[in-house]
């Protein structure tokens, strides 16, 4: 299958400090790629979806200006933290889908971000 | 908005024996796609299998398979001679409208 790279797979920042995960396609070009947050022993929650070259659309509820998303290539999307305090602790997946043919409604998923803001 | 519910939290399985997910989800699409997606502990989401809903014929992965009941908006997993390995959390997923909808998920315990 593809494969969706995403990193850091772990970071610890001050409270104020502002945080990037870098989210990759290795070996498929993705139209669309997609932030997801997960609380313990929760399931996913959709915060923004992303398509190349134009803005992000984000889920009711989601900061705007907290969480700013990028998808300034078909392989390479990035969520940053800003202003990160420890409520925005939490594990962030991203996952990305091709554009093309019957694979585009499969969702491959990066191994995910630990945050803990301290 | 589409929903995908999940009715069983947790659930356990003696090893070799077979065990059933159970899935319902919503939505007044006829074109649409349905996937059971494992989350191991390390937190990496693996498909398992995917099911389009145009086609009668229910998806079979080696030990998994489903049961796709479309008129009844049902979409459940089996998963046969279970594993020490199949230990994990299993989601339930529809997509439409270039957009994932997730179940809240069931943990799976499998005991040896």
């Amino acid at each position: 299958g593809a494969v969706v790279s995403q990193h850091p797979s772990w970071v610890i920042c001050k409270s104020g400090t502002s945080v990037k995960i870098e989210c990759r396609s290795l070996d498929f070009q993705a139209t669309t790629m997609f932030w997801y947050r997960q609380f313990p022993k929760q399931s996913l929650m959709l915060m923004a979806t992303s398509n190349e070259g134009s803005k992000a659309t984000y889920e009711q509820g989601v900061e705007k200006d907290k969480f700013l998303i990028n998808h300034a290539s078909l392989t390479l999307s990035t969520l940053t933290v800003t202003s990160a305090h420890p409520e925005d602790s939490s594990f962030y997946i991203c996952s990305a889908t091709p554009g093309t043919g019957a694979r585009d409604t499969e969702a491959f998923f990066g191994q995910g971000t630990r945050l803990t803001v301290v | 908005a589409q929903t995908v519910t999940q009715s069983q939290p947790e659930m356990s399985v003696q090893e070799a024996e077979t065990v059933t997910l159970s899935c319902t989800y919503d939505t007044s699409e006829s074109d649409y796609y349905l996937f059971w997606y494992k989350q191991p502990p390390s937190r990496q989401m693996i498909l398992v299998i995917r099911q389009e809903a145009y086609k009668q014929q229910n998806a079979t992965e080696n030990r998994f398979s489903v049961n796709f009941q479309k008129a009844a908006k049902s979409f459940s997993l089996k998963i046969s001679d279970s594993q020490l390995g199949d230990a994990a959390m299993y989601f339930c997923a529809s997509y439409n409208f270039n957009k994932f909808y997730f179940g809240s998920g069931t943990k799976l315990n499998v005991k040896p």
